[in-house]
């Protein structure tokens, strides 16, 4: 599986934009770029994919770049819930392939 | 809807038991898959099933086993317990060829 690297742990104030960057210089064009958090005490929780374009949903934007060797999970406004550990995983489109690779992942710290 | 379901949430053994873990996935979702979660290994996946039948596997021992039943539930079991097994283990479901996986709470055991 293409690897990801992510740094240990970030901070940020409340209320502030957080740009949580994700490296993956051996992604294949048919791996998608998939981001999960996970809260203290609960199981992983789904963030947002995307294989070229950047995306957006209710939860966060995702920035891919151009040749898509790194991404980057926007959270618009860190609030308190937002303390996680976000993982950035490459996940293979192909048939009868699911399993997700964790990694680290990035421990986010809000500070209020 | 009801979310991913796992009992038990918590369960203590001692070295050479057997356990029986379970998992209830989202309505309709076909697809369970079995993560083990400690904190020298990070999350690491076991095995995932589809329509009762083992469609990926991680790379764990032949003492960690799963099997699926026709109305989609999961049941994992780990035969002779080692210290090591102590974890969170957590399920995840989804749609066949979604790419979103939806995990439960996990079900923590302590191996004594």
């Amino acid at each position: 599986d293409a690897k990801t690297t992510q740094p240990n742990s970030m901070e940020s104030n409340e209320e502030e934009p957080v740009h949580l960057p994700c490296n993956h210089s051996t992604i294949s064009g048919t791996d998608y770029i998939h981001w999960y958090r996970q809260l203290p005490s609960q199981g992983p929780e789904y963030v947002i994919h995307g294989l070229t374009s950047n995306v957006n949903n209710r939860m966060a934007s995702l920035a891919i770049a151009e040749d898509r060797k790194s991404s980057t999970l926007i959270l618009h406004r860190a609030t308190l819930r937002d303390a996680a550990v976000y993982y950035c995983i490459l996940r293979y489109s192909g048939a009868g392939s699911y399993q997700l690779t964790f990694g680290k992942g990035t421990k986010l710290s809000v500070i209020p | 809807k009801a979310g991913v379901t796992q009992t038990p949430r918590y369960l203590i053994k001692t070295r050479g038991q057997q356990v029986t873990l379970s998992c209830s996935p989202i309505s309709g979702h076909r697809s369970v898959s079995w993560y083990q979660q400690t904190p020298g290994q990070g999350l690491q996946f076991l095995f995932e099933y589809f329509s009762e039948t083992q469609r990926n596997k991680g790379n764990f021992p032949g003492r960690f086993s799963g099997r699926q039943f026709s109305n989609s539930r999961s049941e994992m079991n780990v035969s002779t317990l080692e210290l090591g097994d102590s974890a969170l283990y957590l399920c995840a479901s989804s749609l066949d060829n979604d790419e979103t996986q939806y995990f439960g709470p996990g079900t923590r055991l302590l191996v004594l």
